[in-house]
């Protein structure tokens, strides 16, 4: 498709489980961010990364969050030992990496720990 | 410390009048400045953009403003429709020499356009 493509949409788990949650990016884009929105909070950077270089980690929140981009394209923010707080929607978004470019978000991941 | 305030959790408007949602920083270093619009179960969408070397930005109906003295902008929306209703996020960013920095998000203001 055309747009930003995030799965699963929805993911319910028990604490304490593994998840892994997938971001195809806007074909050529460069550029390729997570984020979290907790409810009733804007939205929250967690990681960010350009082309072939290092990833900005600078706002996962603990060591139990890493994610990481296959080939330039496809990224999976992956979360272990889940927990209730983690609970959120996580939205992925990309951008040509241009500095003015705006980035373009998928519909995100609702992630619900039980 | 929240550096990106939008203090109106919600606003609510008649169709065809103005809506002006606010929004208020405090890093100087913020040089480019967003608006997304997002609707329930959607990821955001962008809607307007304005750099630090510009203080009005417009697109339509939409229009960004941004007064970097009182490190506050506004988006107007004229004339609003009922289409308009959704969540408007404020966004920025710090624009460095050879890098991209991630977006930091207000917490959003509901709007709500009225028939």
């Amino acid at each position: 498709g055309a747009g930003v493509s995030q799965s699963p949409s929805n993911k319910v788990t028990e604490k304490g489980k593994d998840v892994e949650l997938r971001c195809d990016p806007i074909s050529g884009h460069t550029a390729l961010y997570w984020y979290r929105q907790s409810l009733g909070q804007g939205l929250e950077f967690l990681i960010y990364f350009q082309g072939n270089s290092a990833p900005d980690k600078s706002g996962l929140p603990s060591d139990r969050f890493s994610a990481e981009r296959t080939g330039g394209s496809v990224s999976t923010l992956t979360i272990q030992r889940t927990q209730q707080e983690d609970s959120a929607v996580y939205l992925c978004a990309s951008s040509t990496g241009g500095f003015v470019e705006p980035q373009h978000f998928g519909d995100g991941t609702r992630l619900s720990i039980l | 410390d929240q550096q990106v305030k939008q203090n109106s959790p919600s606003l609510s408007v008649q169709e065809g009048r103005i809506s002006i949602l606010n929004c208020d920083y405090t890093n100087s270093m913020f040089d480019y400045f967003l608006w997304y619009k997002k609707y329930p179960a959607e990821g955001p969408t962008f809607l307007i953009s304005i750099s630090s070397i510009k203080d009005k930005n417009e697109d339509g109906r939409f229009t960004v403003f941004l007064n970097k003295s009182a490190k506050h902008l506004s988006l107007h929306i004229v004339p609003s429709q009922p289409g308009d209703s959704a969540v408007y996020f404020c966004a920025a960013r710090v624009i460095y020499g050879g890098s991209q920095g991630n977006l930091i998000f207000g917490k959003g203001t509901k709007l709500s356009v009225k028939p």
